[in-house]
């Protein structure tokens, strides 16, 4: 069984500053693990993904996550927020061609 | 940005109605998905194809149906709604050729259903 916990359900941070989305995990097999953001009325959008190569991923917009297999845990970061960044986040584990499982999201909010 | 359209984007219904919700990808992909998302709330997968006459139920319960009769086309019906349907509805699509599970899906912009 998989799933996916975000810690955080709200994230509020002043522009210029960084941003940290925390993700943990639980997969029985080795997992695939995404981050997407979703802007109001629009679509999710892929920032990034791990798929057991590198376990620093660098993804769109300046954004990167870590994969710590020791914690369990896939952490979103960014060194500087922006406002364009202000949207709801959801991190992803897939184990194999199991459905992808949604964490509840995070809303990060960037205060000017 | 993904080629993967969806309409409406914005549906309000009386009790009772039979709806159609249609999304279209023009990417060539043999997998498909439509997810449910409550307001503030994650995406739960409710159907999924593998390609053209396979479909599947996904982890939430639905009264929704859905078809797959062209690769591009993946419409989702509800017979009689209710305002227990109130959501979002998210389509998906992916290439799905690799075993472990590690394609990126891509999502259209999402209908929002209001059931009066």
């Amino acid at each position: 069984a998989q799933s996916v916990t975000q810690l955080d359900s709200h994230v509020s941070v002043s522009e210029g500053t960084p941003v940290l989305l925390r993700c943990n995990y639980s997969s029985s097999y080795s997992p695939s693990l995404f981050w997407y953001v979703q802007h109001p009325n629009k679509g999710l959008q892929l920032l990034l993904k791990y798929t057991s190569a590198a376990t620093l991923v660098k993804g769109i917009n300046g954004f990167e996550a870590e994969f710590k297999k020791s914690e369990t845990s896939f952490h979103l970061t960014k060194p500087s927020a922006h406002m364009s960044d202000a949207a709801e986040y959801f991190c992803v584990v897939r184990s194999g061609n199991t459905p992808l499982v949604f964490g509840k999201g995070t809303r990060l909010s960037v205060i000017a | 940005e993904a080629d993967i359209y969806q309409t409406p984007r914005y549906l309000v219904i009386g009790t009772g109605k039979k709806i159609t919700l249609e999304c279209s990808q023009t990417m060539g992909h043999d997998k498909m998905y439509w997810y449910q998302q409550d307001p503030g709330m994650e995406l739960h997968l409710i159907h999924y194809s593998y390609g053209v006459n396979s479909t599947e139920k996904g982890d939430l319960s639905s009264e929704s149906t859905v078809s797959r009769i062209r690769t591009e086309h993946f419409p989702l019906t509800l017979e009689s709604a209710r305002p227990s349907h109130t959501s979002q509805y998210l389509c998906a699509s992916s290439v799905g050729l690799d075993p472990r599970g590690t394609d990126t899906q891509y999502f259209g912009p999402g209908t929002r259903l209001t059931v009066l």
